[in-house]
């Protein structure tokens, strides 16, 4: 089957730094996506890893690890409007299709 | 380029009613998504679509129905409205030869 699993809510201190984790297990794996998603908006593209390793992109990077199934999005120098939902989203099969996770809350605190 | 384009933004429907969402894009993209998410929880793929003519059920597609007659658009249909679709939905596109998903700003429905 399919699964994916991280942590339903994490608090940071603005300027720190946080990590969310990700574990799946997918059949057919294309890579993995992490988005973000503020409150009542939709979410929006954050990175993409295909192979191991890790991307960095400003403040943010993603690391993934095909052979443990885990990935992770890290997030430097918090800011508050980095408050938002996390969603993984390993891309599996034929069929383009995503698989989303429940996503992780993130508050930040001044 | 407008991207992904929804209406309407908000809208409240009696039980029994019927409503089409519209989606568009200007992209070109042959893949699109019909996503419902409920409050603090996941997207729920209903239906989604490879290219003009062609579509397919998701997780959750009861209740709903699609057409895609253009590689623009990709309508979602709801008949006989039920207070279980109160939910945000949210169209995505996707390029083929790439998995990232683009999305709509979303329309908020409510059943009552």
């Amino acid at each position: 089957g399919q699964n994916i699993d991280q942590p339903t809510e994490m608090t940071a201190t603005e300027g720190a730094i946080v990590q969310i984790n990700c574990t799946y297990q997918t059949s057919g794996f294309n890579g993995l996506f992490w988005y973000q998603q503020h409150a009542g908006e939709a979410p929006t593209f954050l990175s993409y890893n295909v192979l191991d390793g890790l991307e960095e992109k400003g403040r943010f990077s993603s690391f993934l690890s095909r052979s443990k199934g885990y990935s992770y999005l890290l997030l430097k120098e918090l800011q508050m409007k980095d408050s938002a939902s996390y969603l993984c989203a390993p891309a599996a099969g034929n069929n383009r299709k995503l698989i989303w996770g429940l996503g992780t809350s993130l508050a930040v605190n001044p | 380029n407008a991207g992904v384009t929804q209406t309407p933004k908000f809208r409240i429907l009696k039980i029994g009613q019927s409503m089409t969402l519209q989606c568009a894009q200007d992209m070109n993209h042959n893949y699109m998504y019909w996503y419902r998410q409920d409050p603090g929880m996941g997207l729920k793929l209903i239906y989604y679509s490879v290219g003009a003519g062609i579509t397919d059920k998701g997780e959750v597609p009861n209740g709903y129905n699609v057409s895609r007659s253009t590689t623009e658009d990709f309508p979602l249909r709801l008949e006989l409205a039920a207070p279980s679709q109160t939910s945000v939905y949210f169209c995505a596109s996707q390029e083929g030869l790439s998995y990232e998903q683009y999305f709509g700003p979303g329309t908020r429905l409510t059943v009552t």
